[in-house]
């Protein structure tokens, strides 16, 4: 079964280190989420791209969060530099053209020292 | 704006018995779409189960099913015949828009079920 891959699946940082999450979502998805998770809460969205075009990316501290799509296909998310407040789960999820359902991969647990 | 609440932190359920989850949601779009997720303690975040605004009726998949009340904005998960691995963080989401608007989803807090054997 076609699967979002996400790695690393954990990341442990010091403050002010640059740190880097890569997502390939399910092939010939064209849309991919970028979400954080903050402990005890909900997923929130951080960026959306359809193909390599980004949607929404309103809620990306973009002082220091950027996101890449080149070609479509997987994508990075990068922080410089990492902060304390940034210690979260990264999630990243993509649907196909339909849009239904979001599937999402497992995830990159970040710590921040 | 959208909002999605689960007013439930934590739940208890025995082995093999029926629970229900409760999520409330706003929204002042017509047509939007209401997911359930299930995230263990791995991480990953598991789709369960799909209900759409103009669907006539109750979305079923498994042993999972969602008591959809449109006039109440309520769209609660009902969990049959629990299993010790149903044991995880359930989340409650909605996206505005229908099929195909690929919105993002808006996520309560989570409700943390946990099944005793």
């Amino acid at each position: 079964e076609a699967e979002v891959a996400q790695s690393p699946r954990y990341k442990i940082t010091e403050k002010s280190q640059a740190v880097a999450f890569w997502c390939d979502p399910i092939s010939g998805h064209a849309t991919l989420y970028w979400y954080r998770q903050i402990l005890g809460q909900g997923p929130e969205l951080l960026v959306q791209f359809q193909d390599e075009s980004v949607v929404d990316d309103s809620q990306l501290p973009k002082d220091r969060f950027s996101a890449e799509r080149l070609k479509g296909v997987d994508s990075t998310l990068k922080i410089q530099p990492a902060e304390l407040g940034d210690s979260a789960m990264y999630l990243c999820a993509s649907t196909d053209r339909r849009g239904d359902t979001q599937y999402f991969g497992p995830g990159t647990r970040l710590t921040v020292l | 704006a959208q909002k999605i609440t689960q007013t439930q932190p934590g739940m208890f359920v025995q082995e093999k018995e029926a629970v229900t989850l409760d999520c409330t949601y706003d929204t002042s779009d017509q047509s939007y779409g209401l997911f359930w997720y299930k995230q263990p303690s791995s991480g990953e975040m598991i789709f369960l189960i799909y209900q759409g605004s103009y669907d006539e009726q109750n979305a079923t998949e498994g042993r999972y099913s969602l008591n959809f009340q449109k006039a109440r904005k309520s769209a609660n998960l009902v969990i049959s015949a629990s299993q010790l691995g149903d044991s995880a963080m359930y989340f409650c989401a909605m996206r505005e828009g229908g099929l195909g608007s690929q919105g993002n989803l808006i996520f309560g807090k989570g409700t943390k079920l946990s099944v005793k054997p």
